[in-house]
C-alpha cells in the first residue's frame, strides 16, 4: 500500500551541485508529475509525464530535467543547483486525481 | 504563470465560524478538484466536480462548480480545529493538474 514514494525526504546541496530526486508509484498510473511548493506560490508544475517515455514542460521547468524510463518511476534532476531552487518538491501520480508523495525538502546553500 | 487563482491567501477564524475559499480559472475547465494539505504534510484529494453548476457535500464541507466551469468554491460550516490546513483547488484544462495558490486556514479555539 505504498502509493507514491519519494526519496530523499531532506537534502542540503551546495550551489552548483547536481542531484536527482526519485519518485516511484505502485498504482499503475500513466501520468506522473513534479511540483514545487513555495510560500504564497501554491504548487507549481515543473514537469509532467503522460506516459512512459514521454515528458513535457510545466510552468517552471528551467534548471530541471526529468526522465520517465519506466512507468513506475519519474526522476527529477537538478543540473546545477541554485539557491532559488530551495523548495519543497512533491511528486504525484494519477489520471483523474493526484496522489502525492511525502515531499522532499531541498535546501541549496 | 498561474492559470488558477485562489482567494483569500490566508484566513483566520474562530472555532465554530464558517469559512469559504474561492477559485477562479482563466480558462474553462473539464473538472475542478479540491485538496487539503495539513501543516507539514502533503496534499490529499477531497473531491472532484465535473458538471456545470454541480454542488457536492461532505459533512460540513460544501463544494460548488460554477455554471461557466471557470470558478469554484469550498465552504466549511462551523469550523473545527481539525479543519486547519491549506486548501487547494486544481483544474484540468488538459491532461495535467494546475493548482491554485491555496488558502491557509487557521482555526482559533
Amino acid at each position: 500500500n505504498a502509493g507514491v514514494t519519494q526519496t530523499p525526504k531532506f537534502q542540503v546541496l551546495k550551489t552548483g551541485q547536481s542531484m536527482t530526486l526519485q519518485c516511484a508509484q505502485d498504482m499503475n498510473h500513466n501520468s506522473m508529475y513534479w511540483y514545487r511548493q513555495d510560500p504564497g506560490m501554491g504548487l507549481r508544475l515543473i514537469y509532467y509525464s503522460a506516459s512512459e517515455g514521454t515528458t513535457d514542460k510545466g510552468e517552471v521547468p528551467d534548471g530541471y530535467n526529468v526522465s520517465r524510463l519506466k512507468k513506475q518511476n519519474f526522476l527529477l534532476g537538478l543540473e546545477s543547483a541554485a539557491p532559488s531552487q530551495t523548495s519543497v518538491y512533491f511528486c504525484a501520480s494519477g489520471n483523474t486525481e493526484a496522489f502525492f508523495g511525502q515531499g522532499t525538502r531541498l535546501t541549496v546553500v | 504563470g498561474q492559470q488558477v487563482m485562489q482567494i483569500p491567501q490566508y484566513q483566520h477564524v474562530q472555532e465554530g465560524e464558517d469559512f469559504t475559499t474561492y477559485c477562479n480559472s482563466s480558462t474553462t475547465l473539464s473538472n475542478i478538484q479540491w485538496y487539503k494539505q495539513r501543516p507539514g504534510g502533503h496534499p490529499v484529494f477531497l473531491i472532484q466536480l465535473v458538471k456545470s453548476g454541480e454542488v457536492k457535500k461532505q459533512k460540513r464541507l460544501t463544494f460548488q462548480f460554477g455554471e461557466a466551469k471557470k470558478n469554484s468554491s469550498l465552504h466549511i460550516t462551523a469550523t473545527q480545529t481539525t479543519d486547519v490546513g491549506t486548501y487547494f483547488c486544481a483544474g484540468q484544462p488538459g491532461n495535467q493538474f494546475y493548482f491554485g495558490t491555496g488558502t491557509s486556514l487557521t482555526v482559533i479555539p
